[in-house]
């Protein structure tokens, strides 16, 4: 099954922007990742599904329009344009692999968004 | 309202049992896949595993660490899922989560904390 890689951490200024990043492990170029959000003391919130093509699907209920995402390679992206303080926040990254009793979900180690 | 409510944590010795709940509303729970997944103290998360529908038929899946021991289970009636947690060991002390798949995790509850410790 694959591997997924997060930095730790990552910071950026109020109104600026920045990418974090998900790199899939090798062999696995084609799978697809979900973005999660998950703010302190609270359960993880969808953000939206990235696949090589780019965003796949819909974006979670309430996900503004500054959040945006790229594949490339094994690499998935989540961009947040004009950062707000309520972003900061854990972003886990996810994907499912295999099928039937096979069927296993996989996350990276998440990255803390901090907000300067 | 889409709502998952999770109950059921608390403090265990090791080698004890317990048993989590995950009370739905608002959406059609017999036709939706459940999962649990945990997160230990500032960590990332951990998928444990899933129970799939009726439909099919209750199917489930459980990640390497926990199989044999963790027993994923629902009551359609009642709109819950369960986790029945058995011979808990220190390791399994998080934070545990249930969440429904649709083509994503796209409801979560607020979780419900395991601590396993003497």
């Amino acid at each position: 099954q694959p591997v997924l890689t997060q930095p730790p951490s990552a910071s950026a200024s109020l109104g600026a922007s920045v990418t974090l990043t998900c790199t899939l492990s090798s062999g696995y170029s084609n799978y697809k990742v979900d973005w999660y959000q998950q703010r302190p003391g609270k359960g993880p919130r969808f953000v939206m599904r990235v696949g090589n093509g780019g965003i796949v699907g819909s974006k979670g209920d309430g996900i503004p329009d500054r959040f945006s995402v790229l594949g490339s390679g094994l690499n998935r992206y989540l961009t947040i344009k004009n950062i707000h303080e309520e972003d900061e926040s854990l972003y886990h990254c996810g994907a499912d692999h295999g099928g039937g009793s096979d069927f296993a979900w996989v996350f990276g180690g998440g990255t803390k968004l901090t907000v300067l | 309202e889409v709502q998952l409510v999770e109950s059921g944590g608390g403090l265990v010795q090791p080698g004890g049992s317990l048993k989590l709940s995950c009370a739905a509303s608002g959406f059609t729970f017999s036709g939706s896949a459940m999962h649990w997944v945990r997160q230990a103290s500032g960590k990332g998360l951990e998928w444990v595993g899933r129970i799939r529908s009726k439909a099919n038929n209750y199917a489930t899946v459980y990640t390497a660490s926990v199989k044999g021991r963790f027993t994923i289970s629902r009551d359609d009636s009642k709109n819950t899922a369960y986790l029945q947690m058995n011979s808990l060991k220190s390791e399994d002390t998080a934070m545990y989560y249930c969440t429904r798949s649709s083509s994503a995790f796209d409801v979560w509850g607020q979780g419900t904390k395991v601590t396993v410790s003497s």
